[in-house]
């Protein structure tokens, strides 16, 4: 069964950077292009990132362009996101998501990663 | 980019009777080639991530219960909770997939028991 499994969450104060990391499984990980997923406290989905299943393109929300970097790993089936020059509104859950295999609607989301940004 | 808007915000149902959620893409997201629209519809209850319902405008998951149905065409959709219930309360969103990135949600809807 597919499993996407967040870490790397937590408190960091503005200006700070933080690492997600989603361990994948379950699925052929290099086959399938990868989503960032984020939902601020009481607030809807908000479509953060992608990366193609070889990594040979990445898109980014323009809330997040230039500060966040999406990455993976098909050795180890990870998919990552480096998140630098944090902002208070930067504040959410933040999810993984596998993309459908030809299209961008996302059948499996992981349980998800809380990052706080807050002095 | 596509804006999609959902409506209403909330709403709260008997337990046993119909819901509807209604949601509307600024412009066709009719895919000409295989004429189905490019909308997708998520389920998430409270402390959990979103589930996908339903792809495709109106093809359910495996394993969703056939009281949802999705509908609608071009710019206009609609999911329907046939009977309502105690576990289907939860908040829905829809989300296109016709021009990506970006992925574009509708703002939510919060299905409430009356």
């Amino acid at each position: 069964q597919v499993q996407l499994v967040e870490s790397g969450g937590g408190v960091v104060q503005p200006g700070g950077s933080l690492r997600l990391s989603c361990a994948a499984s379950g699925f052929s990980f290099n086959t399938y292009g990868m989503h960032w997923v984020r939902q601020a406290p009481g607030k809807g989905l908000e479509w953060v990132a992608f990366i193609h299943s070889d990594a040979s393109n990445t898109y980014y929300g323009d809330s997040v362009r230039g500060r966040f970097t999406i990455s993976r790993d098909n050795s180890n089936s990870t998919l990552y996101l480096q998140m630098n020059s944090l902002r208070p509104d930067d504040t959410a859950v933040y999810y993984c998501a596998k993309k459908e295999y030809n299209w961008d609607y996302l059948d499996y989301w992981g349980q998800g990663a809380l990052v706080t940004v807050s002095s | 980019d596509i804006v999609m808007t959902q409506s209403p915000d909330s709403l709260a149902v008997s337990l046993g009777e119909r819901a509807t959620i209604n949601c509307k893409s600024s412009q066709s997201i009719l895919y000409s080639s295989s004429n189905r629209n490019c909308l997708a519809w998520y389920q998430q209850k409270p402390g959990q991530p979103p589930k996908l319902l339903i792809s495709w405008a109106s093809t359910r998951e495996s394993g969703v219960p056939d009281r949802f149905s999705g509908s609608g065409s071009g710019t206009d959709f609609t999911l329907t909770i046939s009977s309502l219930q105690a576990e289907d309360v939860a908040v829905y969103y829809c989300q296109q997939y016709y021009t990506t990135p970006p992925l574009t949600f509708g703002g939510g809807t919060k299905v409430e028991i009356k």
